[in-house]
C-alpha cells in the first residue's frame, strides 16, 4: 500500500509569484484535504476535495485554489504570494463515504514553501 | 464552531517513565471524533490514537492510551514507559462526524515533548 507522498519537498518563491504543490493520495483514498501549518502552529484547514468536488473551506482567500483529478490525486494553487504565506502545507487522505463513521485522515510529509 | 485547546507548550519526560499530555475541545455536537497526531522533525504528521465520541472506553495502542472525559470535554493522551523515540510535536485534533459537514480535522496548537535519556 502506497502512502501519501507530496511534491515537491522544499520551494522558495517570491512574494506576486504563483506556485502549485501536489499530492498523492493513498491508495484507495477518495478525499484530499489541505492544510497550511505555519512555523510553531497547529495545522489550519485549507480546503478539501471529496471525489473531485470541493467539499469545505477554510478560512482562506480565493488565491487559495485546488484541484483533485480521477485517480484522486490533487493540487494546491496559490496566487499572488504573500510574505504570510510562508509554512508548511500538508495533504491528508482518507477513504470518506456519506453516512459512514468517519475514517481516519493520512498525512504526507509536506512542502515547505518559502516566500522572499 | 469547534476549538481544541492544549495548555502545555512544552513538556519533558525522563525515558521509561510516563507522561500525560492535556487537550480540552469545544463542541455543540454529541457525536465526533477526536485524535492525536505525533509530529517528528520529519514533519510527517503520524496517527498515534483515534477515539470515537460514542465510546465510553478510552482507546489504546500500546503504549499510547487516553483519559477521554466527554462531559468535561477532556482528552488527555498518556504515554507509557517513554521512548527516545517518542520525542516529538503532539497535536489534539477533532473532526465532526460524517454527514452534513466536510471531514476537516481542527488542531490545537501542539505539546512539543522532550524526552530526557
Amino acid at each position: 500500500e502506497t502512502g501519501v507522498t507530496q511534491s515537491p519537498t522544499h520551494l522558495i518563491k517570491t512574494r506576486g509569484q504563483q506556485v502549485t504543490l501536489r499530492c498523492s493520495s493513498q491508495s484507495g483514498h477518495n478525499t484530499v484535504s489541505w492544510y497550511q501549518q505555519a512555523l510553531g502552529q497547529g495545522p489550519q484547514f485549507i480546503f478539501q476535495y471529496y471525489r473531485e468536488e470541493e467539499n469545505g473551506r477554510g478560512n482562506f482567500p480565493p488565491r487559495f485554489s485546488g484541484l483533485q483529478f480521477p485517480n484522486y490525486s490533487s493540487e494546491l494553487n496559490v496566487n499572488a504570494l504573500e510574505l504570510d504565506d510562508s509554512a508548511l502545507y500538508l495533504c491528508a487522505s482518507s477513504l470518506e463515504q456519506r453516512g459512514v463513521p468517519t475514517d481516519t485522515q493520512y498525512f504526507g510529509p509536506g512542502t515547505r514553501l518559502t516566500v522572499l | 464552531a469547534q476549538t481544541v485547546t492544549q495548555s502545555q507548550p512544552e513538556m519533558s519526560v525522563q525515558e521509561a517513565e510516563t507522561v500525560t499530555l492535556s487537550c480540552t475541545y469545544d463542541t455543540s455536537e454529541s457525536d465526533y471524533y477526536l485524535f492525536w497526531y505525533k509530529q517528528p522533525p520529519s514533519r510527517q504528521m503520524i496517527l498515534v490514537i483515534r477515539q470515537e465520541a460514542y465510546k465510553q472506553q478510552n482507546a489504546t495502542e500500546n503504549r499510547f492510551s487516553v483519559n477521554f472525559q466527554k462531559a468535561a470535554k477532556s482528552f488527555s493522551l498518556k504515554i507509557s514507559d517513554s521512548q527516545l523515540g517518542d520525542a516529538a510535536m503532539y497535536f489534539c485534533a477533532y473532526r465532526s462526524p460524517s454527514g452534513g459537514s466536510n471531514y476537516k480535522l481542527t488542531f490545537g496548537k501542539g505539546t512539543l515533548l522532550t524526552v530526557n535519556p
